[in-house]
């Protein structure tokens, strides 16, 4: 089955450049959410769209923008990177739907993004 | 989202089933029980989820009391391919801006050969 796809699956960059994060989604997923994880700590939610419209943000810094796109893919990115900003971003995408007269509202996960800023 | 409380890790004999418990005291009656797992490094992955009836599927069961103040996630036949931090959490499983999964201290678990 087709899963989540993250680009690319590492970067490298330096301090004060700008990165961008690609996520394409289950086809027939209408949200996007995106997740960081720094070293050593639990993924912390960062924002999300649904049918293209931000949904929900989280601790996203100023510096990261986001959107999602007619096609349903999604990029981060991340400017005035900053040492700190060194973690795995993984994308999750799920579908509203009913199964049974059952909500599903599970959302499958990426393989993630490893960006390391020197 | 009400709070949840694992142990912070477990150990597991490889072929036996591995009992993972979760509480969720302040659990409200439109809240489901999910679990996720992540293997190191890798992108969490959905398990199973509950409202209060007892669910299973290919990967696991999940057991969710009669007062639905906790439950408990069940590998039947565990293999070193589990050890992973398990995330029990419960959120509203509804169209709303309580879709983000918060993901909290999980519980470690090794699988021993």
């Amino acid at each position: 089955a087709a899963g989540v796809i993250q680009s690319p699956r590492h970067l490298i960059k330096e301090k004060r450049e700008t990165a961008t994060l690609k996520c394409y989604p289950i086809p027939r997923h209408d949200t996007v959410y995106w997740y960081q994880q720094g070293p050593g700590q639990d993924p912390q939610f960062l924002i999300s769209f649904y049918e293209k419209m931000q949904s929900d943000k989280g601790s996203i810094p100023d510096r990261f923008s986001a959107q999602q796109f007619s096609d349903y893919h999604s990029e981060l990115n991340m400017s005035s990177l900053e040492l700190g900003d060194s973690a795995l971003y993984f994308c999750a995408s799920s579908l509203e739907s009913f199964l049974a007269g059952r909500a599903s509202y599970e959302q499958y996960f990426g393989p993630g993004t490893r960006l390391t800023v020197t | 989202d009400a709070k949840t409380t694992q142990p912070t890790s477990m150990d597991c004999a490889e072929g036996r089933a591995a009992n993972l418990p979760c509480n969720h005291s302040t659990i409200s009656g439109n809240e489901y029980v999910y679990w996720y797992r992540q293997i190191h490094s890798q992108g969490p992955q959905y398990i199973i989820h509950g409202l209060k009836n007892n669910e299973t599927n290919e990967m696991a069961s999940l057991i969710i009391t009669e007062d639905r103040k906790s439950s408990t996630l069940i590998l039947p036949h565990a293999t070193l391919r589990d050890t992973a931090v398990y995330y029990c959490i419960v959120r509203v499983a509804m169209k709303t801006s309580y879709d983000k999964v918060i993901f909290g201290p999980g519980t470690s678990l090794s699988v021993i050969p």
